[in-house]
């Protein structure tokens, strides 16, 4: 069972800022979050990843939370080559495990 | 950088025939995933690998599915005999560290169809 849970879908407008919600509330104080995207057809691709505090890399922002209860994943300036399936990861403690959800299929719009 | 290298990348074959699919995962990388995406279950764990040695495969559907990793630098995901319903996209991925935490990597996978 996921671990993680995620809007089906939701759309934004090219140029402006994604933000993609995820809950794991039952995450456990040493476990990261991890987001990774799938574009049709391709494998998923890593994106960011953190534990406690917030992180930034070329792609995008990861924001957690105090309680780390839920996360945020921001996309400053969505382009239409954004639109993918993101999906919000919280390992199996103690494996190697990932378990993937359903994630949130994004649509950007021109 | 090379990614993880998946082959065939496209795999056609009928019902009953062995299948191989083949990762090299990225140099350096100690631990390697094999994953199976379908649209009615999504992306599935089959097995993961460390340091070449299989840690769980308990995510593997039948006897008719084998992995092996003779190396660091490959492994194999076979299935035989093939049916229909082993017709997914097959991904690999790969990753390093000792605790789990550093990301997996994927490939881009392989589509296999058996009629």
């Amino acid at each position: 069972d996921a671990k993680t849970t995620q809007p089906p879908s939701m759309d934004c407008a090219e140029g402006r800022a994604a933000n993609l919600p995820c809950n794991h509330s039952t995450i456990s104080g040493n476990e990261y979050v991890y987001w990774y995207r799938q574009i049709h057809s391709q494998g998923p691709q890593y994106i960011i990843h953190g534990l406690k505090n917030n992180e930034t890399n070329e792609m995008a922002s990861l924001i957690i939370t105090e309680d780390r209860k839920s996360s945020t994943l921001i996309l400053p300036h969505a382009t239409l080559r954004d639109t993918a399936v993101y999906y919000c990861i919280v390992r199996v403690e103690g494996t190697y495990k990932y378990i993937f959800g359903t994630g949130t299929r994004l649509k950007v719009l021109a | 950088d090379a990614g993880v290298i998946q082959s065939p990348r496209h795999e056609v074959t009928e019902m009953g025939q062995e299948v191989t699919l083949r990762c090299k995962p990225i140099s350096g990388h100690n631990s390697l995933f094999w994953y199976r995406q379908t649209m009615m279950r999504g992306l599935e764990l089959l097995i993961y690998f460390n340091n070449n040695v299989p840690i769980d495969d308990s995510g593997m559907p039948e006897d008719r599915f084998s992995a092996k990793m003779p190396n660091a630098s490959f492994s194999t995901l076979k299935i035989q005999p093939s049916e229909p319903r082993d017709s997914a996209v097959y991904f690999c991925a790969s990753s390093f560290g000792r605790n789990g935490n550093q990301p997996q990597h994927f490939g881009d996978g392989t589509r296999l169809s058996i009629l």
